[in-house]
């Protein structure tokens, strides 16, 4: 049973470009959400997606943006980025429609390592 | 104002001790569930175990049991028989469940714990 899923591992990337991620969720999970974790700190709610729409953003820019696709995998862009998005981004998912879902863990990927320069 | 809130940075502990990790936490949601999560230095967060505000008795999951005294909103994790392989960051977090969505979760800053021979 595969669980979450992540690619790159690691990335290097230049202030001002454009960088995308890419997340499969746990094998009957349909919702996936995206953190952000920088140095020292605990993870950071970016968004949520299920049924392919963005349902709950926390507080970040539009410069970060999201997609999922039919097959319930997501991809999480940011746009001219900032030394200050330095990161390990991680993905998690979990199920709908589970009684007792609101106990539910989120099951979290090994992440993306994302370094600015 | 700091939802989530460790205050120890870092922790040691001998093997085969036990150690508890503190975590208070703040909302004015009535129903919220508080997590503890395990994340070594591969960077996947590892869910440990699960309370939820309305449960009498307190969460235990092998070696892990919340301490919850919800008057004081404490969520303190208690690691039994500490090994080696539980050397890792740990963080608190926590799910409001009428403000929030069942993906969105707040992270403390975590602690640290590192267990010696």
């Amino acid at each position: 049973d595969a669980g979450v899923t992540q690619s790159p591992t690691h990335l290097i990337k230049t202030r001002g470009q454009q960088v995308t991620l890419r997340c499969s969720p746990k094998s009957g999970h349909d919702t996936v959400s995206w953190y952000q974790q920088a140095l020292g700190q605990g993870p950071q709610f970016i968004f949520q997606y299920y049924e392919e729409e963005e349902r709950q953003r926390g507080n970040f820019p539009d410069r970060f943006s999201g997609h999922q696709f039919p097959n319930y995998s997501s991809e999480l862009n940011v746009n001219a980025l900032l030394l200050g998005d330095s990161a390990l981004y991680l993905c998690a998912s979990r199920g709908r429609g589970q009684k007792g879902s609101y106990n539910s863990p989120l099951h979290f990927g090994n992440g993306t390592r994302l370094t600015v320069t | 104002a700091q939802k989530i809130t460790q205050t120890q940075p870092g922790m040691f502990v001998q093997e085969k001790e036990a150690v508890t990790l503190d975590c208070t936490y703040d909302t004015s949601d009535p129903s919220y569930g508080l997590f503890w999560y395990k994340q070594p230095s591969s960077g996947e967060m590892i869910f440990l175990i699960y309370q939820g505000s309305y449960d009498q008795q307190n969460a235990t999951e092998g070696r892990y049991s919340l301490n919850f005294q919800k008057a004081r909103k404490s969520a303190n994790l208690v690691i039994s028989a500490s090994q080696l392989g539980d050397s890792a960051m740990y963080f608190c977090a926590m799910r409001e469940l009428f403000t929030g969505t069942a993906s969105k979760l707040t992270f403390g800053t975590g602690t640290r714990l590192q267990v010696t021979l």
